[in-house]
């Protein structure tokens, strides 16, 4: 079975940092381009950065290129996204997915002094 | 960015009944590899999008045969026939033709 468990949310001050990572099991992870998708309160889906099977590519909304780090541990098989200066707008659940087939339950990240 | 424009805002449908949902789009979603990448997902209450229909048409694992997609190019359509209590949610579509991928604003459907 499929699985994707993201952690590492939580309420952050805006400027600051925050890692989101996903574990995923039950396939085979290098198999997969992998992606984290975003849904702010009450709104709907937004697609925030994608990256390649061996992570030699990666692909970045404009919201958040320059700021936010998609990487992956095929290893491990893990899937983070390091966001750095975080503003009130990055508020939303965060969620895993294998480029849109298969998804986490999501982890809520709040930006608020 | 591509803007994908779905419609009916909300739907009220009869159980057993039937709904259907456009998906109409700003620029052509034929990728130059031939494929079109035009997805229909569901998001029940309180739980993760879950994919039902992709490139168009087809039914990915363990989605019933009462949910079918059509369309090409610009105009897409999703139809569910005899409509369940479980069918209840948010539908959406998304397009991962062009960079950045965008979806559709959503479309609520309740069970009447």
């Amino acid at each position: 079975e499929v699985q994707l468990v993201e952690s590492g949310g939580g309420l952050v001050q805006p400027g600051r940092s925050l890692k989101l990572s996903c574990a995923a099991s039950g396939f085979t992870f290098s198999d997969y381009y992998m992606a984290w998708v975003r849904q702010a309160p009450t709104k709907g889906l937004e697609w925030v950065a994608s990256i390649s099977y061996d992570g030699g590519s990666t692909y970045y909304r404009d919201s958040v290129k320059g700021r936010f780090t998609i990487s992956r541990d095929n290893a491990k098989s893990s899937l983070y996204l390091q966001m750095d200066s975080l503003r009130s707008e990055d508020t939303a659940t965060y969620y895993c997915t294998t480029d849109g087939a298969y998804w986490g339950q999501g982890v809520m990240v709040t930006v608020s002094s | 960015d591509v803007v994908l424009t779905q419609t009916p805002v909300s739907l009220l449908i009869s159980l057993g009944g039937q709904a259907s949902i456009s998906c109409r789009s700003s620029q052509s979603l034929v990728h130059s590899n031939g494929n079109t990448y035009l997805h229909w997902y569901l998001q029940k209450p309180g739980q993760s999008p879950q994919l039902l229909i992709y490139q168009v048409s087809n039914r990915f694992s363990g989605i019933p045969d009462r949910f079918s997609g059509s369309g090409s190019g610009t105009d897409f359509t999703l139809k569910i026939s005899r409509v369940e209590p479980e069918d209840l949610g948010v539908y959406y579509c998304l397009q991962r033709t062009h960079n950045p991928f965008t979806f559709g604003s959503g479309t609520k459907l309740e069970i009447k």
